[in-house]
């Protein structure tokens, strides 16, 4: 089992680039979340989805969308990527929503200059 | 905003020490997790504990939460080198949309 995979796991983006970081989970879950994470700033959500089909807006949603290819797979596109953009992103899941600890990928490393 | 916040920010302790840290939050919870996340890593889920329940241990790991303090504390017994990590709180509320909202974290140093 690889649990949450996520590619790449650096990248480099000039202002206005536009990218989308990939990922993907081998444990039959149905809910799948992307957050970010700022230093000193600890993990902010930025986009979920709930169950296979569904996706709502987390609490820093604006400059990203998402999209839920399937059950295992969970995208996040940066459209016109700003510097503010520079950061860690990390892809998690679980088993439901509502009341299961979450698995996290290795993260991707992004630089926005 | 955060919900939960952990206090210290930081904390420095001799191998084989004890290491504990607290987590104070707002509003009512349905259950508070605790992760930890070594250096250039992901987080992982270490403990979850519902707010019916008021002290849950993992191995070296004891978590307690007080609902009418809106806190709760981890605790590290007999800590080792490998416990060097940054530990999450993270609070799972109704009021919130039972999404889970993670504390800004405490990093901890265990000194061999």
């Amino acid at each position: 089992n690889a649990g949450v995979t996520q590619t790449p796991k650096f990248q480099v983006l000039k202002t206005g680039q536009s990218m989308t970081l990939q990922c993907a989970q081998d444990m039959n879950h149905n809910s799948m979340y992307w957050y970010r994470q700022d230093p000193g700033m600890g993990l902010r959500l930025i986009y979920y989805s709930a169950s296979e089909g569904t996706t709502d807006k987390g609490e820093v949603p604006n400059g990203y969308n998402v999209s839920r290819l399937n059950k295992r797979e969970f995208s996040l596109r940066l459209e016109s990527a700003a510097p503010s953009q520079t950061s860690v992103y990390f892809c998690a899941s679980s088993m439901a929503f509502v009341g299961y600890e979450q698995y996290f990928g290795p993260g991707t490393r992004l630089t926005v200059t | 905003s955060q919900q939960g916040e952990e206090d210290p920010q930081a904390l420095s302790i001799q191998e084989g020490e004890n290491a504990t840290m607290n987590c104070s939050y707002k509003t009512s919870i349905n259950n508070l997790q605790w992760y930890r996340q070594n250096s250039g890593r992901g987080l992982v889920h270490l403990i979850l504990i519902r707010s019916n329940e008021r002290e849950k241990h993992s191995g070296r790991l004891r978590v307690t939460l007080d609902t009418s303090k809106k806190s709760s504390s981890l605790l590290i017994t007999a800590s080792r080198a490998a416990d060097t990590a940054s530990y999450f709180c993270a609070t799972d509320a109704t009021a919130a949309g039972n999404k889970l909202t993670f504390g800004g974290g405490t990093r901890v140093l265990v000194k061999p």
